[in-house]
């Protein structure tokens, strides 16, 4: 158990219907990042909160795609309107932010299928 | 970031070193090397990470070369339970022109054979 949870871990959805995901990092972490998964690939940046200010956002987050992060505590995604393309495991990961010391700290995710 | 170059794919014996070797030749001075591991179905854990020094801790070695070009990351005795793909990255949290995002790649599949 690394700290950071995500909730839930698996999500079922049709095409079309909105899907919202949390993540509960760890409590004295202020930066927190979401990255996207498909099978065979590494993790691919999504977005990152430094406390409460999204701070970067990666072109592959379409207009369908918002993440919150309000009082610097946990954090929303939200895909609206999916598509079978969305379909991933959605990670979530905290830090310190420390310069000699950036670990990140993975939740287990949360693996959408979109049918 | 600095972009890493690993092999796709290692295998090693149970109880032998392995040793997954990392490329990252446009390593910028304030750059760290991170590695960390992603058994299936779960989320990757951090490993051990270093700057030009050799570190060890509980779980590797991490080797980086004189010209931080390259590293190996060390596990001395392998077990079935090391077979998972390991990622390498640099990455710093304050690197100049705004890229500061740890960017993974394919990272190296490690299986451990008995």
């Amino acid at each position: 158990d690394t700290g950071v949870s995500q909730d839930p871990r698996h999500k079922i959805t049709k095409r079309g219907q909105n899907v919202t995901f949390r993540c509960d990092p760890i409590s004295e972490h202020n930066r927190l990042y979401w990255y996207r998964q498909t099978l065979g690939q590494g993790p691919e940046f999504l977005t990152y909160f430094q406390n409460e200010a999204q701070l970067e956002k990666s072109r592959l987050l379409s207009d369908r795609f918002s993440a919150e992060r309000p009082k610097g505590s946990f954090s929303t995604l939200e895909i609206q309107r999916t598509e079978q393309g969305d379909s991933a495991m959605y990670l979530c990961a905290s830090s310190t932010g420390r310069a000699t010391n950036e670990k990140l700290f993975f939740g287990s995710g949360t693996q959408l299928s979109v049918l | 970031d600095a972009k890493t170059t690993q092999p796709p794919s290692m295998d090693c014996a149970e109880g032998r070193a392995a040793n997954l070797p990392c490329n990252h030749s446009t390593i910028s001075g304030n750059e760290y090397v991170y590695w960390y591991r992603q058994i299936h179905s779960q989320g990757p854990q951090y490993i051990i990470h270093g700057l030009k020094n050799n570190e060890t801790n509980e779980m590797a070695s991490l080797i980086i070369t004189e010209d931080r070009k390259s590293s190996t990351l060390i596990l001395p005795h392998a077990t079935l339970r090391d077979t998972a793909v390991y990622y390498c990255i640099a990455h710093s949290p304050f690197a100049s022109g705004g890229s500061y995002i740890p960017t993974f790649g394919r990272g190296t599949s490690l299986i451990v054979h008995p």
